[in-house]
Formats: C-alpha cells, sequence, structure tokens
C-alpha cells in the first residue's frame, strides 16, 4: 500500500529564512508520481509540482526547490527566502501508476509553515 | 478561465438526514475526483470518474456514499444518513484526462464544501 509520511505537523520561521519541509513516502510500484501542493487559509489546494519515478533531478522555481532522492524514499521541498507569504499548508501526496487509476493520490497529513514578519 | 467551484460552499446538517454536494470541474476536463479532508489531515481519495463512469469507487468509506457525473461533466456526491463523523471538508478537483499506466494530469481543486453533522 502506498503511503506518504511528513512528519513535521508545523514549522514556524521569520521571513527571509530558509526552511524545508520533509516528505517521505512508501509504495510498491517502480512507476510513480510524486507531488506538491499548497494549501494557503482560504482553503484551495494549489499544485505546485510533479516529479516521476524516473526524473531524480533536482528542480529549481524560484525560491522553491525540490530534491528526490529515491534512495531514501524523500522528496524534500525547501523554499529559501520565505516570505509571509508563503503560511499555508503544504502536502506531499503520491500516485503510482500502474497498480491503480493514474492521478488517485495518497496525501500526506501536511506541514503547517507560519513566515512570521 | 472559470476553475472548478463547488456548492454549496458550507453545509449544516442533522444526524440521519441526506445531502448532496455538487462540484462543477473546468470544462473540458474528463477526469474528476472526489476527495474527503478531515481536521488536520491530508485529503483521503474517495472516488475518481473518467467520463460518465465510476473508474474508481474503492475510497468510498461505505454505501451510505454514492456519487454520479451523469453526462460527464458536473458531478454529485450524496451521503445518506448522515453521521456526525462525516463531518470534513468536501474537495472536488479534475484534470484533463488520467489514463491508467500513464502519467497522471495536473488535477485542479475546489474550495471545498464544509459539511457540519449535528
Amino acid at each position: 500500500a502506498q503511503k506518504v509520511t511528513q512528519a513535521q505537523t508545523e514549522i514556524s520561521v521569520v521571513e527571509k529564512e530558509d526552511v524545508t519541509l520533509d516528505c517521505v513516502y512508501e509504495t510498491r510500484d517502480t512507476t510513480y508520481y510524486l507531488f506538491w501542493y499548497k494549501q494557503p487559509p482560504s482553503g484551495e489546494l494549489v499544485f505546485l509540482i510533479r516529479r516521476n519515478s524516473f526524473d531524480e533531478q533536482n528542480e529549481i522555481s524560484g525560491r522553491y526547490s525540490w530534491n528526490f532522492q529515491k534512495s531514501t524514499s524523500s522528496f524534500n521541498f525547501t523554499i529559501t527566502a520565505s516570505q509571509v507569504v508563503d503560511s499555508a499548508v503544504y502536502f506531499c501526496a503520491l500516485s503510482e501508476v500502474y497498480n491503480t487509476n493514474a492521478g488517485k493520490s495518497t496525501f500526506g497529513d501536511g506541514t503547517t509553515l507560519t513566515v512570521k514578519p | 478561465g472559470a476553475g472548478v467551484s463547488q456548492t454549496p460552499s458550507n453545509k449544516v446538517t442533522e444526524k440521519g438526514k441526506y445531502v448532496e454536494l455538487r462540484c462543477d470541474p473546468i470544462s473540458g476536463h474528463t477526469a474528476l475526483y472526489w476527495y474527503r479532508q478531515s481536521l488536520g489531515q491530508g485529503p483521503e481519495f474517495l472516488i475518481y470518474f473518467q467520463g460518465t463512469g465510476a473508474a474508481d469507487d474503492s475510497g468510498l468509506p461505505n454505501d451510505r456514499f454514492f456519487a454520479v457525473r451523469p453526462e460527464g461533466s458536473v458531478s454529485t456526491l450524496k451521503i445518506q444518513r448522515t453521521e456526525r463523523g462525516d463531518s470534513a471538508v468536501y474537495l472536488c478537483a479534475s484534470s484533463l484526462n488520467s489514463p491508467r499506466g500513464g502519467p497522471p494530469d495536473t488535477q485542479y481543486f475546489g474550495p471545498g464544501t464544509r459539511l457540519t453533522v449535528l
């Protein structure tokens, strides 16, 4: 069965600090996809990134970067120079491709990030 | 363009009542998903539609829960004999397509319906 663990329930940082959100996953599939979503106070989940299991290159998008390490089953998310607007709940999710319908995602319980001015 | 919309935004009902939650996906999206999010937890998969048919309903917790998508667009999640444990935010998402064995398209989520069962 697939499982996603986000061990950090809450993180609080001061603006401009860097922060890393951890995500560890379990799956028996060799082909799978990993996602990060942001859920601001308004409640709507916003897609941030999708990564497939064959692509272990790290990715950077502006102040956001992602570190995928298959050897440790981790897909960590770093925000550089955090801003107050980054305050939200962040979810990591996993989709297996062949054992289930593609797109059915298993989510972690989220990490609540608070960025203080 | 318009995103995924869900109505009502809030629903308060009494234990034992029947409720219907509606989801309007992004136009042209063939895949539609329902998730349930309890306080302090991540979304939990309920059911997935590809077109009009339920391709995967393995997440529905019991037979009190049912969902339809008769014309392949709008979907309704129906809950019979509601229980206090059904209280949660019900999220709907849609994507262009999500074929088995293929890469999942990006899911776009609606704002959710907050259901409170008293």
